[in-house]
């Protein structure tokens, strides 16, 4: 099992440009979850999905969309890339039963100019 | 509003040593407290985690202390070891979709 992986591992971005970050879990799970980690905030929560076809807003959703394109799934885009966007990106994913340990992904360090 | 404090932001000991990373929460509904660990350039991975209907857990060398009435959790490491040198966040939750991060505890255990 690969558990969750995240596609690319880094990006630069200029401002205005727009991409889409890739998140994919081969351990069944039913909820999905994008993070953004930066320096002194710890790590909060942008968008998730608790089944496949549903995704709900969470802390920080503002410039971010996503989609759940099947149970395997989770992608984050950025419509049009700000600076204040500049993090460390997270994937992570949930079972639908237990004590809600997430399983997260290697990361995406992304930059925008 | 940070809904959970960590401190201290970072931490140096010497091997052997008994590191103590603190947590306090504001939200009595969460009702599920982990500890995740995170080495540079990987993702956080859980590290253990209680409830709070017990005040203590331990896991090997890593124990939760947590008290329900102060609002508080810590992590303590026995025996620190200098690939125990990580990143340290605690979280709180209350369901599956709304877990609460700290903002990280940097620990370097000097050889």
């Amino acid at each position: 099992n690969a558990g969750v992986t995240q596609t690319p591992k880094f990006q630069v971005l200029k401002t205005g440009q727009s991409m889409t970050l890739q998140c994919a879990q081969d351990m069944n799970h039913n909820s999905m979850y994008w993070y953004r980690q930066d320096p002194g905030m710890g790590l909060r929560l942008i968008y998730y999905s608790a089944s496949e076809g549903t995704t709900d807003k969470g802390e920080v959703p503002n410039g971010y969309n996503v989609s759940r394109l099947n149970k395997r799934e989770f992608s984050l885009r950025l419509e049009s890339a700000a600076p204040s966007q500049t993090s460390v990106y997270f994937c992570a994913s949930t079972p639908l039963r237990g004590p809600y340990e997430q399983y997260f992904g290697p990361g995406t360090r992304l930059t925008v100019t | 509003q940070q809904q959970v404090k960590q401190s201290p932001q970072s931490l140096i000991v010497q091997k052997g040593g008994i590191p103590i990373i603190n947590c306090a929460y504001e939200n009595t509904a969460f009702d599920y407290f982990p500890w995740y660990q995170q080495f540079p350039g990987k993702g956080p991975a859980l590290l253990i985690a209680i409830r709070p209907d017990v005040s203590e857990k331990k896991e090997g060398r890593f124990t939760i202390s947590f008290n329900k009435s102060a609002k508080q959790f810590s992590l303590h490491i026995m025996d620190s070891q200098p690939g125990d040198s990580a990143t340290y966040f605690c979280a709180a939750s209350r369901d599956n979709n709304d877990m609460r991060f700290g903002a990280g505890t940097r620990l370097t255990v000097k050889p």
